[in-house]
């Protein structure tokens, strides 16, 4: 079985530029995640996807973040404009059920310049 | 107060000894509690899941879960080489099924 996969690896951008980062989860888990890392600090959630629909987005930052996830499958995070701050690892994790286990993909480094 | 919180050593163990790893969390009423292990430029890999009271044991590996004193904690039986990872507490709470993840503590296993 396929683990959680994210795109790109590693993305470097300018400030004031968008990015878009994607996630596949695992074939058929209905609730998707987002986290993030920033250097030195824990990792924080973001939002939770079930299905298609925002469960969860207390975690987002501020409208400069935009997750969608259409027909409830794959999802993207697009940061527009990004800011200096917004440099870190952003992780993706999904599961079967709600309060179940929790399986990241292999993260995101985003590094703003 | 942070909700999660864990030495962040590093915690240096010789290799074959135990390693014990605790977590204190601040939310009473939590409901699931995991352990992630991290290798460095990797991604957390799931590798406890505690949900009650008492002791879990997964192989080398045994979480230990105290609601009342909001305390869990992962031994490591046998350390390895191959355990020198960071590894982070994660919690979620009633009806949130985000994680809230400690700081995380960096272990080194001694040949």
């Amino acid at each position: 079985e396929a683990g959680v996969t994210q795109f790109p690896s590693h993305s470097v951008i300018e400030k004031g530029q968008t990015v878009t980062l994607r996630c596949d989860p695992i074939s058929g888990h209905d609730n998707l995640y987002w986290y993030r890392r920033v250097m030195g600090k824990e990792i924080k959630f973001l939002l939770h996807f079930v299905k298609e629909s925002k469960q969860d987005e207390s975690g987002m930052p501020n409208n400069r973040f935009l997750a969608e996830r259409t027909g409830g499958t794959y999802s993207t995070l697009k940061v527009q404009p990004a800011e200096l701050e917004d440099s870190g690892v952003y992780f993706c994790a999904s599961s079967q059920g709600q309060g179940t286990e929790q399986y990241f993909g292999p993260g995101t480094r985003l590094t703003v310049t | 107060q942070k909700e999660v919180e864990q030495n962040s050593g590093p915690l240096s163990v010789p290799e074959g000894a135990i390693a014990s790893l605790n977590c204190t969390y601040s939310d009473r009423v939590s409901q699931s509690f995991f352990w992630y292990r991290q290798y460095s430029g990797k991604s957390p890999e799931l590798i406890m899941s505690i949900y009650s009271n008492g002791d879990k044991e997964d192989g080398r590996f045994t979480a230990q879960l105290n609601k009342a004193s909001q305390y869990v904690s992962l031994l490591i039986r046998d350390s390895q080489p191959s355990d020198s990872a960071t590894y982070l507490c994660a919690v979620s709470g009633q009806g949130a099924q985000k994680l809230v993840f400690g700081q995380g503590t960096r272990l080194t296993i001694n040949p």
